[in-house]
């Protein structure tokens, strides 16, 4: 069984351009979330999602950055005219079940640099 | 609004020692516990989770924590150091109702010397 997925686990983008990051969950999982890892911190809830919903959108900014989950395919974090402060790690995590008790399995990541 | 502190950012132990890694959480109603390891440039490992079930909680590699209510701690511990457990370890909390959300504490950074 596969884990989570992410791709491209690496990218450069130049201010201005867009970043698209995506992630492919565990077989068998319709929960997804995304986290935001700066340098020396830990991970930060970013948006939680089922399939074409979002659930909890509460640690986005609220310009630039939007998520989605297609009922096919996988799901997409998405940014807008990058700037120097979203150089970060970018990690999705699944699960089977919806609730606080549930374990995330984490992908590895992808990290952005923008110059 | 739920929180972790992760009383040590750093701790450095020799191989074979004990290794204790300490986190404290906010007090609430029903929380799910969690510690994570990242070794350098990768994703995000589960050692071990506390939901409510029994208090010590045994995971993977020789870890296990205690949950103490009485304290809001749940500490980590290890009773012999290897080489291959440097890494960072996040300390984790989520609670019913808030839509799975983890919160995770800043990290301890465990070193292990010879």
């Amino acid at each position: 069984n596969a884990g989570v997925m992410q791709n491209p686990r690496h990218l450069v983008r130049r201010r201005g351009q867009e970043a698209r990051l995506r992630c492919s969950p565990m077989k068998g999982h319709s929960h997804v979330y995304w986290y935001r890892q700066l340098p020396e911190e830990g991970l930060k809830f970013m948006v939680y999602l089922q399939k074409e919903n979002i659930i909890d959108e509460s640690g986005m900014p609220k310009e630039r950055f939007s998520a989605e989950f297609p009922k096919e395919g996988p799901s997409i974090l998405r940014i807008q005219q990058v700037v120097r402060g979203d150089s970060a790690a970018y990690f999705c995590a699944s699960s089977p079940q919806r609730g606080g008790q549930e374990t995330q399995y984490f992908g590895p990541g992808t990290r952005l640099l923008v110059l | 609004a739920q929180s972790v502190t992760q009383l040590d950012s750093h701790v450095s132990v020799s191989e074979g020692t004990p290794v204790l890694l300490r986190c404290n959480y906010s007090s609430s109603y029903s929380p799910s516990l969690f510690w994570y390891v990242q070794h350098p440039n990768k994703g995000l490992q589960l050692l071990l989770k506390y939901t409510s079930a029994a208090t010590l909680v045994k995971g993977i590699n020789g870890f296990e924590a205690e949950f103490k209510k009485s304290e809001t701690s749940f500490h980590l511990t290890k009773p012999s150091a290897h080489m291959s457990d440097a890494a960072e370890y996040f300390c984790v909390v989520s609670y019913t109702g808030t839509a799975s959300k983890l919160t995770f504490g800043t990290g301890t950074r465990l070193q292990v010397t010879l």
